[in-house]
């Protein structure tokens, strides 16, 4: 499969505990980002990567939040002490401004729960 | 920053019948507007897009029109069939994608 995957794609915590959340791109795409999708909502954009570049934050990532993308390939997505209000799908694309530049491929997601 | 308005958040067709979906975005530099489709329990799909440079953009059963000037797009979905039913989101994508709140599109028997 050459499409955008996630780990994992449940994860079922309590509330106060860390999470972490992994994102694999397609692997010619140097641009990453992640949104977070609740209930009956349409998805929201968190932050996005250029390689290993962070290039903007969304004001909905509060300092409980933090992503990374250290060689500029896969990233990850840490909550600590996660709310009950963090409970969403946690989406990932990617995107290469050389292969159509305007797409963005979506990943399964990962699905939170806080308990 | 970019505000995307959808409307109607819900909309049951015939089918057969055609069905519209109507957004408004707020920054008039925007230029790049893409629909998606997200099936229960699914990612998002791009299903078209239109460019700022066109007014409009048909693919087979699927349309998008394009107002600069009064800053508003629309989704056309003609013949509608039972597979058409899912959520459809309007979005505008600077660098990162703003979507709409999105749209429930029922297709009845």
């Amino acid at each position: 499969d050459t499409g955008v995957s996630q780990d994992p794609r449940h994860k079922i915590t309590k509330r106060g505990q860390n999470v972490t959340f992994r994102c694999d791109p397609i692997s010619e795409h140097n641009r990453l980002y992640w949104y977070r999708q609740t209930l009956g909502q349409g998805p929201e954009f968190l932050t996005y990567f250029q390689n290993e570049a962070q290039l903007e934050k969304s004001r909905l990532l509060s300092d409980r939040f933090s992503a990374e993308r250290p060689k500029g390939s896969f990233s990850t997505l840490e909550i600590q002490r996660t709310e009950q209000g963090d409970s969403a799908m946690y989406l990932c694309a990617s995107s290469s401004p050389g292969q159509g530049r305007y797409e963005q491929y979506f990943g399964p997601g990962t699905r939170l729960t806080v308990t | 920053g970019e505000n995307v308005e959808q409307h109607p958040s819900t909309l049951s067709v015939q089918e057969g019948d055609s069905a519209v979906i109507k957004c408004t975005y707020s920054d008039s530099a925007s230029n790049y507007f893409p629909w998606y489709k997200q099936e229960l329990g699914k990612r998002p799909q791009l299903i078209i897009d239109i460019r700022s440079n066109v007014g409009e953009k048909k693919d087979q059963r699927i349309a998008v029109t394009l107002n600069k000037t009064a800053k508003h797009f629309s989704l056309h979905i003609t013949e509608t069939q039972p597979e058409d039913s899912a959520v459809y989101f309007c979005a505008v994508r600077d660098d990162k994608i703003i979507f709409g709140k999105g749209t429930r599109l029922h297709i009845l028997p």
